[in-house]
């Protein structure tokens, strides 16, 4: 079925450093989303792309859509401490209203 | 307003109870979803319901009973669970198109003892 390979699977980072992260398949998608999930808690919506190339930010975070449509990247710049917690990936094909999602990155920072 | 709003946060049930966990939103979104999510691991898909009506159920156990009385409202029947349905479960809704956004809620912990 389809896929969505997320990598890094883990992080742990300084306070102030930048974070990337990335998801690939070999399918194809039409929307691609990040999402934020701290423990115990529903998944937070970060950013949404709908577009082949389409680079998103909203504040500190930059997101784009890949041009072939199979991957798609997160950036954090000047990571924060509240900014711990797991990111997924996910993304819609045409005509499906199911999410595939990612494994996660989970992202850990040391003050 | 992007709030999808689920009852109870925490649940502890035996495995002969029935309870129900329910889910509103008030975003005008015309589909609603069921996920379980287990420690470490991405959401899984239950049911998926468009326009009150049940369009993806992806082979769940039939001790997992959904309903959506009404296109604002979504509940999820238990009865005769199993420890190893203890998880978060999640509710998510979206408009029907299939580009639309999904938007969850903080979710339910059950614990089944």
């Amino acid at each position: 079925g389809q896929q969505l390979n997320q990598s890094p699977q883990s992080m742990f980072i300084q306070e102030g450093e930048d974070v990337s992260m990335n998801c690939t398949s070999s399918s194809i998608f039409n929307t691609w989303l990040w999402y934020k999930q701290d423990p115990g808690e529903g998944p937070v919506l970060l950013i949404a792309l709908y577009k082949a190339g389409e680079l998103t930010s909203n504040g500190r975070l930059t997101a784009q859509f890949g041009t072939t449509r199979k991957d798609s990247f997160l950036n954090i710049s000047a990571s924060i401490p509240s900014d711990v917690g797991i990111y997924f990936c996910a993304a819609t094909q045409q005509g499906a209203q199911k999410l595939v999602f990612g494994q996660g990155t989970r992202l850990t920072i040391n003050p | 307003d992007t709030e999808v709003t689920q009852t109870p946060k925490h649940l502890v049930m035996g495995m002969t109870n029935k309870k129900s966990l329910k889910c509103e939103q008030h975003m005008g979104h015309r589909a609603m979803y069921w996920y379980k999510q287990k420690a470490k691991k991405p959401p899984e898909l239950m049911f998926v319901y468009s326009y009150e009506k049940l369009s993806i159920n992806e082979s769940v156990p039939s001790r997992f009973s959904p309903e959506c009385p009404n296109s604002s409202l979504l509940n999820l029947h238990l009865h005769a669970l199993q420890p190893e349905d203890s998880a978060l479960y999640l509710c998510a809704s979206s408009q029907v198109r299939a580009r639309d956004t999904q938007y969850f809620g903080p979710g339910t912990r059950l614990t089944v003892l």
